[in-house]
C-alpha cells in the first residue's frame, strides 16, 4: 500500500531563518507530488506541483521553492522566512493528472515569529 | 476563471441526524470532476466522494452521497444517520481540464452526541 510522510508537524522559526519541509511517498513510482498551503476560512492554495525529477511548476511566485530529488520526495524550502510564510502546509500525491485524487500528509504546522 | 463557493462556514447536527453541505462552482466546461474531501481534526484530509460531471447518476458512498444538478452547477454532500467521527472540515473541489483542483473554503461540520 502506498503511504506519505510529512515532517515535521510542527515548526516555529524566526523571520529570516531558512525553511525546509520534506515530504516523501512510499510504495508507488513516479507519482504526481503538490504542495499546499491551507488558510482558515480559505480552502487550499496550490503552491508547487510536480510530475517528475526536476520538475517543478509554480503557481504562487511567493519566498518558497520546491524541489524532487527524488522520485519520491518533495522539499519545500525557503532561505529567509516571512511572517506572512506562516501557515499549514499539506504535501499531496496523486496517481496521474487525469483522475484527480489526490493523497494527503499530515500537514506541517509553521509559525514565524 | 472556475470557483468554487461553499456558503456554510460551519455547521452542526445531533447525532444520527442528516446533514447536508452546500457547494456551487463555476465552470463554462463540460467535462469535469468534483469532489467532497473531509479533514477531521489533526488528522489527514481524505477523500469522501468523487463525481465525474458526464454521470448523470449521483453518486453514492455508504452514508455519503452527492446532490449533482450540473445546469445549476450545484454539488451537495449529503450525510445521512450521522456519527460523532463525521465531525470534520469537508471542502468541495472541482478538477477541469487543466488538472488542477480548485477548492472551496471549507465548512466545519460538528457532530454533536
Amino acid at each position: 500500500s502506498q503511504t506519505i510522510h510529512q515532517w515535521p508537524a510542527t515548526l516555529v522559526q524566526p523571520v529570516g531563518s531558512p525553511l525546509s519541509l520534506e515530504c516523501t511517498v512510499e510504495g508507488t513510482s513516479n507519482p504526481n507530488l503538490y504542495w499546499y498551503r491551507q488558510a482558515a476560512g480559505r480552502g487550499l492554495q496550490l503552491l508547487f506541483y510536480s510530475v517528475g525529477i526536476g520538475q517543478i511548476s509554480s503557481e504562487v511566485p511567493q519566498n518558497l521553492s520546491a524541489s524532487r530529488p527524488q522520485d519520491r520526495q518533495f522539499i519545500l524550502s525557503s532561505k529567509k522566512l516571512l511572517l506572512s510564510d506562516s501557515g499549514f502546509y499539506l504535501c499531496a500525491w496523486s496517481w496521474d493528472s487525469s483522475v484527480g485524487e489526490l493523497f494527503f500528509g499530515e500537514g506541517s504546522r509553521l509559525t514565524v515569529l | 476563471a472556475q470557483t468554487v463557493t461553499q456558503s456554510q462556514p460551519e455547521m452542526s447536527v445531533q447525532e444520527a441526524e442528516t446533514v447536508t453541505l452546500s457547494c456551487t462552482y463555476d465552470t463554462s466546461e463540460s467535462n469535469y470532476y468534483l469532489f467532497w474531501y473531509k479533514q477531521p481534526p489533526s488528522r489527514q484530509m481524505i477523500l469522501v466522494i468523487r463525481q465525474e460531471a458526464y454521470k448523470q447518476q449521483n453518486a453514492t458512498e455508504n452514508r455519503f452521497s452527492v446532490n449533482f444538478q450540473k445546469a445549476a452547477k450545484s454539488f451537495s454532500l449529503k450525510i445521512s444517520d450521522s456519527q460523532l467521527g463525521d465531525t470534520a472540515m469537508y471542502f468541495c473541489a472541482f478538477r477541469g481540464s487543466n488538472y488542477q483542483l480548485i477548492w472551496g473554503a471549507g465548512t466545519k461540520l460538528i457532530i454533536k452526541p
